[in-house]
């Protein structure tokens, strides 16, 4: 089956730590996304990656970092810098066309929360 | 700038009709979604609209007016299972993959 995972779908870690949230996809999309959504606000853009080995920052980049080593996984690092990151994070994909926006498909979430 | 409203909550009744409204200002239209997410879980697309007019897509439908920045989710035949949030959104000014999404309409449907 073609889609995209993400793991694991709860973690837990101490503040001051930093912890990698997983996300692959088999459906050969050239674009993958990380948004952060909390309680009463709109999935806000960290990441996103339109080809391997190149990411450009979203609207709330500080404190976060990603990798694209490889067209299938783009994985997002929560640094210690990060001021409040107990969030649910959800890592999406899609095609590029270049004469419209494509369909932006969502793995099911990792939900972390920093102790 | 960019930006999306849409109403926080609204409540129905099961095997109603229900309206969700989204404006927004975004410069250089490139189309909107719409999404549903159900309580913990992703967001799954529901409908694309780049021209004007209304499309359906069984008891689904979404409506577009560019010149009024102005959409709507119309649910027919309401179902318990249709509770969950719907999320407007718009691309970032110009052709881009880059998504501005709204704060989510949350859905309650009652017996």
């Amino acid at each position: 089956d073609g889609g995209i995972t993400q793991s694991p779908k709860y973690l837990f870690r101490k503040e001051g730590q930093n912890v990698t949230l997983s996300c692959e996809q088999n459906l050969n999309h050239d674009a993958m996304y990380w948004y952060r959504q909390d309680p009463g606000q709109g999935l806000r853009l960290i990441y996103y990656s339109q080809i391997v080995n190149d990411f450009q920052k979203g609207d709330i980049a500080e404190g976060y970092s990603v990798s694209r080593e490889k067209k299938e996984s783009f994985p997002l690092t929560v640094t210690s810098a990060q001021k409040n990151p107990t969030a649910f994070y959800l890592c999406a994909s899609s095609q590029i066309v270049r004469t419209r926006t494509d369909t932006q498909y969502f793995g099911p979430g990792t939900r972390l929360t920093v102790l | 700038g960019q930006n999306i409203d849409q109403p926080t909550e609204m409540t129905a009744t099961e095997g109603a009709i229900v309206q969700i409204n989204c404006t927004y200002q975004t410069s250089g239209f490139n189309g909107l979604f719409w999404y549903q997410q159900h309580a913990g879980e992703a967001p799954t697309f529901l409908s694309y609209n780049v021209l004007d007019g209304l499309e359906e897509k069984g008891r689904f439908s979404s409506f577009l007016s560019r010149s009024k920045g102005y959409s709507y989710l119309l649910l027919k035949e309401l179902q318990m299972k249709d509770s969950a949030s719907y999320l407007c959104a718009v691309p970032y000014g110009g052709a881009t993959n880059k998504l501005i999404f709204g704060t989510g309409t949350l859905l309650a449907v009652q017996p």
